[in-house]
């Protein structure tokens, strides 16, 4: 099966200006989720989408950050304006909803930001 | 979920066996661990889980303490392509959709 596909694979962006990322799930994966990755830390979540509502966004910082999945497929994530410390790895990752073990998590190989 | 602490990084000769342990002293007795590991410039993948016995797939094995209060991690022929960050990671199985909480991992480097 085709895995998760995210892009751009790489973006350079000056601060204060907006950015934008895709991720495609795997095909029938209800939940999708978005993690932020700075360098040498382990991916932390931002929001998690059950088809196309939030699950979880309480480590989403809404006065910068949004995200959508309006049709419960794709997904969007933006950043607007951002920040210097906003550059890290943005990772998309999505799961069936049917449960199962903790295998079932499937990640993109993510989209790398640079804010100069 | 309980937490775990692991080495920042280790350092495994190609061809020997990488060993790499995982400390978990406050696992709860329905909480599975779980190996995943993140390759350069990709996202995490799973290796391996287990609840108290030791197990073993084409990946690697993992063995539990018999308290439960630690395992490692055994990659029984180390390749440069296992060079990577490793992430244990305790949990309940039932816990359903709710997300990976990830640490940071130990960053092991295969040497030629």
């Amino acid at each position: 099966e085709a895995g998760v596909a995210q892009s751009p694979r790489y973006k350079i962006i000056e601060k204060r200006q907006s950015v934008a990322f895709w991720c495609n799930p795997i095909s029938g994966h209800a939940t999708l989720y978005w993690y932020q990755q700075i360098l040498g830390q382990g991916p932390k979540l931002l929001i998690q989408f059950q088809n196309n509502g939030v699950v979880d966004d309480s480590q989403l910082p809404k006065d910068r950050f949004s995200a959508e999945r309006l049709k419960g497929v794709d997904s969007t994530l933006k950043i607007q304006p951002a920040k210097l410390e906003d550059s890290a790895v943005y990772l998309c990752a999505s799961r069936d909803g049917a449960g199962g073990a903790v295998y079932g998590y499937t990640f993109g190989s993510g989209t790398r930001l640079t804010v100069v | 979920d309980a937490k775990t602490t692991q080495p920042t990084s280790m350092d495994c000769a190609e061809g020997r066996a990488a060993n790499l342990p995982c400390n978990h002293s406050t696992i709860s007795g329905n909480e599975y661990v779980y190996w995943y590991r993140q390759i350069h410039s990709q996202g995490p993948q799973y290796i391996i889980h287990g609840l108290k016995n030791n197990e073993t797939n084409e990946m690697a094995s993992l063995i539990i303490t018999e308290d439960r209060k630690s395992s490692t991690l055994i990659l029984p022929h180390a390749t440069l392509r296992d060079t990577a960050v490793y992430y244990c990671i305790v949990r309940v199985a039932s816990s359903g959709n709710t997300p990976l909480v990830f640490g940071k991992g130990t960053r092991l480097s295969v040497i030629a």
